[in-house]
């Protein structure tokens, strides 16, 4: 399957701990987006890479967030000190070309519960 | 402040009829539209896009509509089958930047 993928599906964790998600786009797509959805909402941009450099980040994204993609190719997302209000489905969506009027791919995304 | 909006939670549609879902935004600088169906744990999957200089698309039996002086697109379904059923979510960018809107639930109903 050449989807792309997350690690974990879910997550429960106590408030205040650290939480670490990854994304693994589907091979060579250059664009990586994280989105935020919460019950009954559509999903909410956070970031946007290319290839390694993040070129966008939400004001949403506070600081406790904090988004990498080393290599070019799988991304992480770190929530510190999470809080109840982090609660939510994290999307990772990929896509490839030059231009962001190309077809993103969703991954099944993590569910993240906060205690 | 919600850029993008799908005014209707639900909507139920007889087999083989046509089902209509819009969306209206409220940013003029956006210049390219979306629409995906999202199943329950799964994430969203791309269904047609439009650029802002169009002002139809059509693949398959699914259409989009844009009306840029309403600030209005809606998908048309024709005819509607019972797989179609899922939510619809609607998205507008401007750049690198995508704006969802909060989903519309559809029903097929055999």
């Amino acid at each position: 399957d050449t989807g792309v993928s997350q690690d974990p599906r879910h997550k429960i964790t106590k408030r205040g701990q650290n939480v670490t998600f990854r994304c693994d786009p589907i091979s060579e797509h250059n664009r990586l987006y994280w989105y935020r959805q919460t019950l009954g909402q559509g999903p909410e941009f956070l970031t946007y890479f290319q290839n390694e450099a993040q070129l966008e980040k939400s004001r949403l994204l506070s600081d406790r967030f904090s988004a990498e993609r080393p290599k070019g190719s799988f991304s992480t997302l770190e929530i510190q000190r999470t809080e109840q209000g982090d609660s939510a489905m994290y999307l990772c969506a990929s896509s490839s070309g030059s231009s962001s009027y190309n077809e993103q791919f969703f991954g099944p995304g993590t569910r993240l519960t906060v205690l | 402040d919600q850029q993008v909006k799908q005014n209707s939670p639900s909507l139920s549609v007889q087999e083989g009829r046509i089902s209509i879902l819009n969306c209206d935004y409220t940013n003029s600088m956006f210049d390219y539209f979306l629409w995906y169906k999202k199943y329950p744990a799964e994430g969203p999957t791309f269904l047609i896009s439009i650029s802002s200089i169009k002002d139809k698309n059509e693949d398959g039996r699914f259409t989009v509509f844009l009306n840029k002086s309403a600030k209005h697109l809606s998908l048309h379904i024709v005819p509607s089958q019972p797989g179609d059923s899922a939510v619809y979510f609607c998205a507008a960018s401007a750049g690198n930047q995508f704006y969802f809107g909060t989903g519309t639930s559809l029903t097929v109903i055999p």
